[in-house]
C-alpha cells in the first residue's frame, strides 16, 4: 500500500526566515505528486504539480517555490516567509492518470 | 472556469440521525466530483469519487453521494451518523485530462455530530 509521510508536523517561525517543507511517498513507483495550501478555517488551492523528477510547474504565485529532487519526494520552500504564509500544506500524490488525489497529514505553519 | 458550491458553512445533527451535504458545482460538461473529509488537524481523507456510470456511488464508512447532471450536483449521504462524523467535509472536482489534475474545492462544511 502506499503510504505518504510530510514533515515537519508543525513550524512556528518568523518572518523573513526560511522555510521547508518535505513530503515522502512510498509506494509508489513515479507518481504525480502536488502540494496544496489551506489557510487557516479556508478551502484548499492548488501551489505546485511535478510528473516526473526534476520538473515542477507553478499554479499560484506565492513567494514560495517546489522541487522534486528524487522520484519520491517533493520539497516546498522558500529562503523568507511572510505572514501570509502561515496555514495547513498539504502534499498530495496520484497515479499517471490523475484521477484521484489522495493526500498527506499536512504540516502546519505559523508565522509570527 | 469551473467552480464548487457548498451551501452549508456548519451543519449540526444529533448522533443516530441521517445527514445530506449538498454540493453543486459549475462545468460545461461532466467533471470528475469528489468528497474528502477532514478531521481535526489531519489532513483530506478521500471519501468517494464520481467519473461516470451509475449516479450512486458508495464510500467508505457508510457514506454514498448521487451524482446529478440535471441540477449538476453530487450531495452526500449518510443514513445514521456517529459523534466521529464530526469533520470538515470538502465536495471538489478536477477535469478529465487537465494540466497537473488540479481540484477546485468548494469551501467546505463543518459538521457537527451532537450525542
Amino acid at each position: 500500500a502506499q503510504t505518504i509521510h510530510q514533515w515537519p508536523v508543525a513550524e512556528i517561525k518568523a518572518v523573513g526566515s526560511p522555510l521547508s517543507l518535505g513530503c515522502t511517498i512510498k509506494g509508489k513507483s513515479s507518481p504525480n505528486l502536488y502540494w496544496y495550501w489551506q489557510a487557516t478555517g479556508g478551502t484548499l488551492q492548488q501551489l505546485f504539480y511535478s510528473i516526473t523528477v526534476g520538473q515542477v510547474e507553478s499554479v499560484v504565485q506565492l513567494n514560495l517555490s517546489a522541487s522534486r529532487p528524487k522520484d519520491d519526494q517533493f520539497i516546498l520552500s522558500t529562503e523568507k516567509l511572510l505572514l501570509s504564509h502561515s496555514g495547513f500544506y498539504l502534499c498530495a500524490w496520484s497515479d499517471n492518470s490523475g484521477n484521484t488525489l489522495y493526500f498527506g497529514e499536512g504540516s502546519r505553519l505559523i508565522v509570527v | 472556469a469551473q467552480s464548487v458550491t457548498q451551501p452549508d458553512a456548519r451543519v449540526t445533527v444529533s448522533e443516530g440521525a441521517s445527514l445530506q451535504l449538498r454540493c453543486k458545482y459549475s462545468y460545461s460538461a461532466t467533471p470528475y466530483l469528489f468528497w474528502y473529509v477532514q478531521y481535526p488537524r489531519q489532513g483530506l481523507q478521500l471519501l468517494l469519487k464520481y467519473y461516470s456510470g451509475d449516479p450512486v456511488v458508495q464510500g467508505v464508512n457508510s457514506f454514498e453521494a448521487e451524482f446529478s447532471k440535471s441540477n449538476s450536483s453530487f450531495h452526500l449521504q449518510k443514513a445514521s451518523v456517529h459523534w466521529s462524523d464530526s469533520a470538515v467535509y470538502f465536495c471538489a472536482l478536477s477535469l478529465p485530462n487537465s494540466a497537473g489534475n488540479k481540484l477546485t474545492f468548494g469551501i467546505g462544511t463543518r459538521v457537527l455530530v451532537r450525542p
